[in-house]
């Protein structure tokens, strides 16, 4: 089955911090995607990439970065991280084809900016 | 762009009876509409998915049914099991071309033994 690991379950981190969150697929996947999740607002896609080196923003990308410098890995960037931006942060990652458009996640890692 | 609206937030139901969660989306060219389980402190998982070339799908005791006219899609549970509390989290896209899948809020279904 697809694995996709994200390094840390459990991060506590200062304001003003630069923070990074690793994901990790095993499965050859084109398409990685980075959702944070917060109680009563659901999935929210914050970036999204299709290629390596290619990244398209998604619905909330203000205050984070992203890097595909190989398939296999997507990396978020919280560059001065907030206290707003404590949540759930789920990878997910998915092959690009025509008919499967099946989304594979992660545990997630729960964030405390304090 | 896409907004998914899902309801009710939170569900509870008597163990056998069934479970109908109701999501609504704004695109019209949104084209494929999954449904996501996500069990407490474990990774949402697909459990069954729709296309807009297809009114209804079936597995098992879960149903899926569309109305592009109206852009509704509902979850459908039968004969529901304590197993099925969770959190399910419907969903839109679009393929081909698109990437995004943007997800409803979710609702929080609790099945009372």
């Amino acid at each position: 089955d697809v694995k996709v690991t994200q390094s840390s379950r459990y991060l506590v981190k200062r304001t003003g911090e630069k923070v990074f969150l690793e994901c990790v697929q095993d499965m050859d996947h084109e398409n990685m995607f980075w959702y944070r999740q917060d109680p009563g607002l659901g999935l929210r896609l914050i970036y999204f990439s299709y290629d390596v080196k290619m990244k398209e923003k998604g619905d909330i990308p203000e205050g984070y970065s992203v890097s595909r410098e190989k398939k296999e890995r997507f990396s978020l960037i919280l560059e001065s991280a907030s206290t707003n931006q404590t949540s759930m942060y789920l990878c997910a990652s998915s092959l690009r084809t025509e008919t499967n458009e099946k989304l594979f996640f992660g545990s997630g890692t729960q964030l405390s900016v304090l | 762009g896409e907004n998914v609206e899902q309801h009710p937030s939170t569900l509870s139901v008597q163990e056998g009876d069934s479970a109908v969660i109701k999501c609504t989306y704004s695109d019209s060219a949104s084209n494929y509409f999954p449904w996501y389980k996500q069990e407490l402190g474990k990774r949402p998982q697909l459990i069954i998915d729709i296309r807009s070339n297809v009114g209804e799908k079936k597995d098992q005791r879960i149903a899926v049914t569309l109305n592009k006219t109206a852009k509704h899609f509902s979850l459908h549970i039968t004969e529901t099991q304590p197993e099925d509390s969770a959190v399910y989290f419907c969903a839109a896209s679009m393929r081909p071309g698109g990437f995004k899948t943007i997800f409803g809020a979710g609702t929080r279904l609790f099945v009372k033994a």
